[in-house]
């Protein structure tokens, strides 16, 4: 099993939509979870961190499942900005370091 | 959060020379990393680049081909040796904590 699994993508999906991201991992013993954008031939920005309370940041909600080892990610009112691709993250690799799922990219249309 | 300043952000090299990228921190930062992003691929990690001593690599990289130096907690350099046309890829440097990571803008290695 991959340490970081997401869903497959492209998801296209007309502006105004919602949107929902999944994502699971292996470790149990990861500390924290993110969700990153990655813009085309841009580096990784962080678009927020994700709590087992769950948070939410304007039209975006990440939610934090310790007991299934699951994250997710809502996008509400899809923008024509919102197309990225979204990374799954979590941090607690051998090193310390942030281990990547493969990301899913979202093209919102008008 | 730490803003990362990375050079080059591009460039294209003949096989078999040596390329060394540059990151700099603009706050002292425990932990820094080297990652590769192939593309179409998500993010690969190279190593952790250890301040004061040598650095830590993943499975599949190794020093001889990829040295790293850390000299101070603000500033870090990866060489990419003896190039062939698989190390075309993109190269990013992250620093941060558990709260979070950021990212130099990257740089777009072609070899030629």
């Amino acid at each position: 099993r991959k340490e970081v699994e997401q869903d497959p993508g492209p998801f296209n999906v007309p502006e105004g939509a919602t949107v929902a991201f999944n994502c699971t991992y292996s470790n149990s013993a990861s500390q924290s979870f993110f969700w990153y954008r990655q813009d085309c031939r841009k580096e990784p920005k962080l678009l927020m961190s994700v709590y087992s309370s769950g948070n939410e940041d304007g039209r975006f909600t990440a939610q934090l499942n310790r007991a299934s080892q699951y994250i997710s990610l809502l996008i509400r009112d899809s923008k024509l900005s919102d197309s990225a691709t979204y990374l799954c993250v979590v941090f607690g690799g051998s090193q310390g370091n942030l281990i990547f799922g493969k990301g899913t990219k979202l093209s919102v249309k008008p | 959060s730490a803003v990362i300043s990375q050079k080059p952000s591009r460039d294209i090299c003949q096989r078999g020379t040596s390329l060394t990228i540059q990151c700099q921190v603009d706050s002292q930062v425990t932990m820094m990393f080297w990652y590769r992003q192939q593309p179409g691929q998500s993010l690969t990690l190279i190593a952790t680049a250890n301040q004061g001593s040598e650095a830590t690599y993943e499975s599949g990289f190794v020093i001889d081909k990829f040295p790293i130096s850390r000299p101070n907690l603000t500033f870090s350099t990866l060489t990419v040796s003896n190039m062939s046309p698989e190390d075309s890829s993109i190269y990013l440097c992250s620093a941060g904590d558990v709260y979070g990571y950021t990212f130099g803008s990257g740089t777009r290695l072609t070899v030629v």
